[in-house]
């Protein structure tokens, strides 16, 4: 059973548009979440995080977006730039320490030029 | 340049026959993590270690070994491989375990037949 989700194996956008990327998690223990963005043939990359006391994370044209009641968080990107395509995981950590990592299945974004 | 290096990118081997996948990190960080990454399933952790002589298992820890003996390297042994231990893996790590934004390596492929 994931206790990391990411419902849409897919996304397209068109370049400029915004980009919404949707994870849901099951374990309430879940304090820490991060997002990471993989191109092919690469290791993924750190791209934001967000802590459980917070429900907003900006990072220039990445926002992280939590809400714990619904054990829900989003990222958008906007604008959305072909440069962004790639693969999308989300990921939990179980512990205060981040000793444990979960991982979604991934979200492959295409943006269209 | 501060990176994680894994060695082989790639592998095909046989039932059955020990193998070793390196991973070494110049960034000094003490704690380090290995995931297999399979279609629909995402990163599933395999061993995380927090400092050298400290490692402990993740979700995924059966048919693998690890040892850290040095803070810089972390390998994954595989004492007897099966077909269903194919799959891509990473190497990451971070400053602590604390600090949650991971690097990863470029990814090792393995088809063991």
């Amino acid at each position: 059973d994931q206790q990391v989700k990411q419902n849409s194996p897919s996304l397209s956008v068109q370049e400029g548009r915004i980009s919404i990327l949707n994870c849901d998690y099951t374990n309430s223990m879940f304090d820490y979440f991060l997002w990471y963005k993989k191109y092919p043939a690469e290791g993924p990359t750190f791209l934001i995080s967000i802590s459980s006391i917070k429900d907003k994370n900006e990072d220039g044209r990445f926002t992280v977006f939590l809400n714990k009641s619904a054990k829900h968080l989003s990222l958008h990107i906007v604008p959305s730039q072909p440069g962004d395509s790639a693969v999308y995981f989300c990921a939990a950590s179980v512990d205060n320490y981040g000793q444990n990592f979960v991982f979604g299945p991934g979200t492959r974004l295409s943006v269209l030029p | 340049e501060a990176q994680v290096t894994q060695n082989p990118r790639y592998l095909i081997t046989v039932t059955g026959k020990k193998l070793t996948v390196t991973c070494s990190q110049n960034m000094n960080h003490e704690y380090m993590s290995w995931y297999r990454q399979d279609p629909g399933l995402g990163l599933r952790q395999i061993y995380y270690s927090m400092n050298v002589e400290v490692t402990d298992k993740g979700d995924v820890p059966e048919g693998y070994k690890v040892s850290r003996k040095e803070k810089r390297n972390f390998p994954l042994i595989l004492e007897s491989p099966s077909p269903n231990q194919t799959s891509l893996y990473f190497c990451a790590s971070s400053p602590t375990a604390g600090t949650n934004e991971q690097f990863f390596g470029p990814g090792t492929r393995l088809t063991v037949l």
